[in-house]
């Protein structure tokens, strides 16, 4: 079954407590990005990536950071997280950057 | 910097009413218009516009690109209770050092009474 899986679902932790939410997708895009979702912002991208070793600053950027070394897997890595990064996040991925993403299910992420 | 704005921010309707969400943007080098549906979960994929004036339609959706005036339209005709969520826009830059950038509007939030 073509999907984006995003690991943890939901986590709890503490400030300064370092922690990496995993995506990998089996569909063989190229494309893959994440998102943070709060109430009134709508999607916010934080980081993008066209291809393997090939990343970007998405509008949010700070605080984060990403790797790009398979194709198949795009870490968000929060090296000390604060509680402003209290959000739900989305990966997604797809063939190019200009069509039809294909989300995961979705982190819930609450940093005290 | 590139700019999506969703009008309106929440809509209330009883089913069988027809709805119609708006999109405005701002984009240095446009590329596409999505437009998503987000339920309890993740966003799912309704249409994709690259093209002023061709209409897209899905059902009792659809959806339409105007390039010189900035703005989409999706359209939803005999609403039903099903149909209540969040509608996103997105709109893709393709050029430049902003190549690959996605720009999501707040949202509208529709919520359909029986």
């Amino acid at each position: 079954e073509a999907q984006v899986t995003q690991n943890p679902r939901y986590l709890i932790t503490v400030t300064g407590k370092k922690l990496t939410v995993t995506c990998s997708q089996n569909m063989n895009h190229e494309y893959m990005s994440w998102y943070r979702q709060d109430p009134g912002l709508g999607l916010r991208q934080i980081y993008y990536s066209m291809n393997v070793e090939v990343t970007d600053k998405g509008d949010v950027p700070e605080g984060y950071k990403v790797s790009r070394k398979e194709k198949r897997n795009f870490p968000l890595i929060l090296e000390s997280p604060s509680p402003n990064q209290t959000s739900l996040y989305f990966c997604a991925s797809s063939w190019v950057s200009t069509g039809e993403l294909f989300f995961g299910e979705g982190s819930r992420l609450t940093v005290l | 910097e590139d700019k999506v704005v969703q009008s309106p921010l929440s809509l209330v309707v009883h089913e069988g009413d027809t709805v119609t969400l708006n999109c405005s943007y701002e984009v240095t080098n446009f590329r596409s218009l999505l437009w998503y549906k987000q339920e309890k979960k993740a966003p799912t994929f309704l249409f994709m516009l690259t093209s002023s004036g061709i209409e897209k339609k899905s059902g009792r959706l659809s959806s339409i690109l105007d390039k010189k005036e900035l703005f989409s339209i999706l359209n939803i005709t005999a609403t039903q209770t099903g149909d209540s969520a969040v509608y996103l826009c997105a709109v893709a830059n393709a050029g430049g050092t902003s190549y690959g950038k996605l720009t999501f509007g707040q949202g509208t939030i529709l919520t359909v009474h029986p």
